[in-house]
C-alpha cells in the first residue's frame, strides 16, 4: 500500500459527460501527479501540483483539468468525454519538499467511456 | 515509446534465474531515472533509482546500471521469483525543468515460470 489513495476505483460513463477523479497524497506529501495510462500511448504524465500551485504540466488536454486543495487532496476533471479517454488514470505523490523525485502511485481509477 | 498492453516485449526467465530488463532513454540531459513494477490491477510501485552521477546502484535483489554514453538503462532482478512476474517500466526525469514529471518507457513484461 503506497498511502496514496484514489477514487473511485471504477468509472463508466458516456461519451460527452463530465467525471471528476479524486486523489488523497501520501501524508505530508506536498506534490501531486495526474498520469493516464492507455493501451496505446501507456503511461503519459498530464500534470502536477505543489502545495495547491500548479508546478509542471504535460500533454494534458484542454478538456481536462486539474485542481489541489489546501488539505492537499486533488481532483482531475474530465469533461466533454470522448472513447478515446477511456483509460487507468493514476495519481502519484512525493516529499514535502518538492525536489523529491521518487512518486508513490495510487491504485488508479479505471474510466470507461462508452 | 513502444505501445503497452498487448504488444509489450515480453521476458521468459524461469524460477530461480537472474532477469534482465533493458530501457533506452530519450533524454541525453535526464538527471534522475527510476525503476517501477506493475502488478495487474495495482498501480506502478517503486523499485530502484540512481542519479545520472552513478552507473550503478544495487538494492535488494536487484542492481540498475546506467550507460549514459548510449543512454541505457537495465535492471538485474537476482534469483527471480513468481512474485516478480509484472510489467516494469523505467522512467527518467527530464532534469531541471519545472517539476518532477517522468517521463516512461513503454514497459517489458516479465513472465517467471515455475
Amino acid at each position: 500500500d503506497s498511502g496514496v489513495t484514489q477514487t473511485p476505483k471504477h468509472l463508466i460513463t458516456a461519451t460527452g459527460q463530465r467525471v471528476t477523479l479524486r486523489c488523497s497524497p501520501r501524508s505530508g506529501d506536498l506534490s501531486v501527479y495526474w498520469y493516464q495510462q492507455s493501451l496505446d500511448q501507456g503511461l503519459q504524465f498530464l500534470i502536477q501540483y505543489y502545495n495547491g500551485e500548479e508546478r509542471a504540466k504535460g500533454n494534458i488536454l484542454e478538456r481536462f483539468s486539474a485542481q489541489q486543495f489546501p488539505d492537499l487532496h486533488s481532483e482531475l476533471n474530465l469533461s466533454s468525454l470522448e472513447l478515446g479517454d477511456s483509460a487507468l488514470y493514476f495519481c502519484a505523490s512525493s516529499g514535502a519538499g518538492g525536489i523529491s523525485y521518487e512518486q508513490y502511485f495510487g491504485p488508479g481509477t479505471r474510466l470507461t467511456v462508452t | 515509446g513502444e505501445s503497452v498492453g498487448l504488444h509489450l516485449p515480453t521476458l521468459s526467465v524461469q524460477e530461480g534465474d537472474n532477469s534482465i530488463i533493458n530501457c533506452a532513454y530519450s533524454n541525453s540531459a535526464s538527471d534522475y531515472f527510476i525503476w517501477y513494477k506493475q502488478e495487474s490491477g495495482k498501480g506502478p510501485q517503486f523499485i530502484i533509482d540512481i542519479r545520472s552521477n552513478m552507473d550503478k546502484r544495487q538494492g535488494q535483489r536487484v542492481t540498475v546500471l546506467l550507460n549514459k554514453t548510449v543512454k541505457h538503462l537495465s535492471l538485474q532482478i537476482a534469483a527471480t521469483q513468481p512474485g516478480d512476474s509484472a510489467v516494469y517500466f523505467c522512467a527518467e526525469n527530464p532534469a531541471k525543468a519545472a517539476g518532477n514529471k517522468l517521463t516512461f518507457g513503454g514497459g517489458t513484461r516479465v513472465l517467471v515460470k515455475p
